[in-house]
């Protein structure tokens, strides 16, 4: 049974810190995996997406990577600012192709101006 | 292009009462996820369609949850009768999936429900 887990679930930063979120998955067979991010009260925002044979994903100042092998993905953020202030959401897919997600717990950032 | 649209944004009732949720998917997108969120967690998929048909409804508690997505677009997730630890976020998720490609999930802004 594939389990996600992100470490830390709380992490607050001054603005301008570049910043490492990380995401751990028991079961490496995997399809996909994406980034979301959620801001209180709101649905999911896809941040990105990046397929199995792939090892990083970049938007602006957002930078995926992934390590199947390992079980291991991690989400960078250069130079944070008080509006990336959210939690973060890992999620797999699975290599079943059902396009289930099976995510995280998430990590709530906080920049501090 | 409109996001995933879902209604009623928030929902109050007293358990044992039934309660609906709609969701209208991105334009063109054949798949329909239904997600529940509680406090604290990550969504789990309670059921997906592909098109009109219920593919995976393995974490649908069929007791008292049904859904429906008449014509392949819209869909409806009914709870009746509700209960208190029914409350939670339920969240519509759509994407354009072909063959055997998994595309990008796209979340709506998702329905609160507080049972009393």
């Amino acid at each position: 049974k594939q389990e996600v887990t992100q470490i830390p679930a709380a992490l607050s930063v001054p603005e301008g810190e570049n910043l490492v979120l990380n995401c751990s998955f028991t079961d490496s067979a995997i399809y996909n995996l994406q980034w979301f991010r959620q801001d209180p009260g709101k649905g999911l925002t896809s941040l990105l997406l990046i397929q199995s044979s792939q090892r990083e994903q970049t938007s602006g100042r957002l930078n995926a990577s992934l390590d199947k092998s390992s079980g291991r993905s991690t989400l960078y953020i250069a130079a944070s600012q008080p509006g990336d202030s959210a939690t973060y959401l890992c999620a797999v897919c699975g290599s079943s192709n059902t396009g289930k997600l099976i995510f995280g717990q998430g990590t709530t950032l906080q920049v501090k101006p | 292009e409109a996001g995933v649209v879902q209604s009623p944004r928030y929902k109050i009732i007293e358990k044992k009462q039934p309660v609906a949720f709609w969701c209208n998917p991105i334009s063109g997108h054949n798949t329909l996820y239904w997600y529940r969120q509680n406090l604290g967690q990550g969504p789990e998929l309670l059921i997906r369609y592909e098109n009109e048909e219920a593919v995976d409804d393995s974490q649908l508690p069929k007791d008292r949850f049904s859904a429906e997505r008449l014509k392949g677009v819209d869909s409806t997730l009914k709870i009746q009768p509700a209960e208190l630890g029914d409350s939670a976020v339920y969240l519509c998720a759509s994407s354009k999936n072909s063959g055997h490609s998994i595309f990008e999930q796209f979340f709506g802004p998702g329905t609160r429900l507080t049972v009393l």
